[in-house]
């Protein structure tokens, strides 16, 4: 069975400075590996997805996060991070060849203050 | 608006009545999935539709849970008797077809049981 961990409950970071919110996961096979952001009253908002190819990969409002294999790590990062970008982000991975589940970790609180 | 719709958003039931939730996926989407999140937690896959066929089913969806795609458009979850464990976001996402394909997720339904 696949598992994701965010092994920080909250991260913080002043407003300009690069964030990085970390996510290991465990699957059997390739992985699909996806970051979501989640507002409070609001449904989980996706961010960008790794599927093949190049380790790092961009998307949403500038965040990009890095596929490592051997480290079976995919942390999300922003170079310069803004206020608005406080919320809970979820890591979620789906094995490539088993099931349509998505697999999601805990959450990391991320805080930007300015 | 064209994205993933709940109804209601919020629910409050006393234990042991019946409650049900409805989902809209995204009009061009086949695919539908239900969740479940309880707070400080990431969501928690329930169960999955490919058009009207229910296709996966989580331990997690115990006999008092029935979930339906009558016709491959909208669905409902139905929980009975309740119980106050029950009490948490249920959250609907949608996708195309494809493991690679991301899901879109609607607002929830919060659950209070009493």
């Amino acid at each position: 069975a696949q598992s994701v961990a965010q092994p920080e409950d909250q991260v913080n970071v002043a407003e300009g400075n690069p964030l990085t919110v970390k996510c290991t996961y465990s699957v059997s096979g390739n992985p699909y590996l996806f970051w979501y952001v989640q507002y409070p009253n609001r449904g989980l908002q996706f961010l960008l997805k790794y599927i093949t190819g190049d380790n790092l990969v961009k998307g949403s409002y500038g965040f990009e996060a890095e596929f490592n294999k051997s480290q079976t790590s995919f942390h999300l990062k922003k170079p310069s991070a803004l206020v608005s970008d406080s919320a809970l982000y979820f890591c979620a991975v789906r094995p490539y060849n088993a099931g349509n589940m998505l697999t999601f970790g805990g959450g990391t609180r991320l805080m930007v203050k300015p | 608006d064209t994205g993933v719709s709940q109804d209601p958003r919020h629910k409050i039931t006393k234990r042991g009545q019946n409650v049900t939730f409805r989902c809209d996926p995204i009009s061009e989407h086949n695919r539908l999935y239900w969740y479940r999140q309880t707070l400080g937690q990431g969501p928690e896959f329930l169960t999955y539709f490919q058009n009207e066929a229910q296709l996966e089913k989580s331990r997690l969806l115990s006999d008092r849970f029935s979930a339906e795609r009558p016709k491959g458009s909208f669905s409902t979850l139905e929980i009975q008797r309740t119980e106050q464990g029950d009490s948490a976001m249920y959250l609907c996402a949608s996708s195309l077809e494809g493991r690679s394909n991301e899901q879109y997720f609607g607002p929830g339904t919060r659950l209070t049981v009493t």
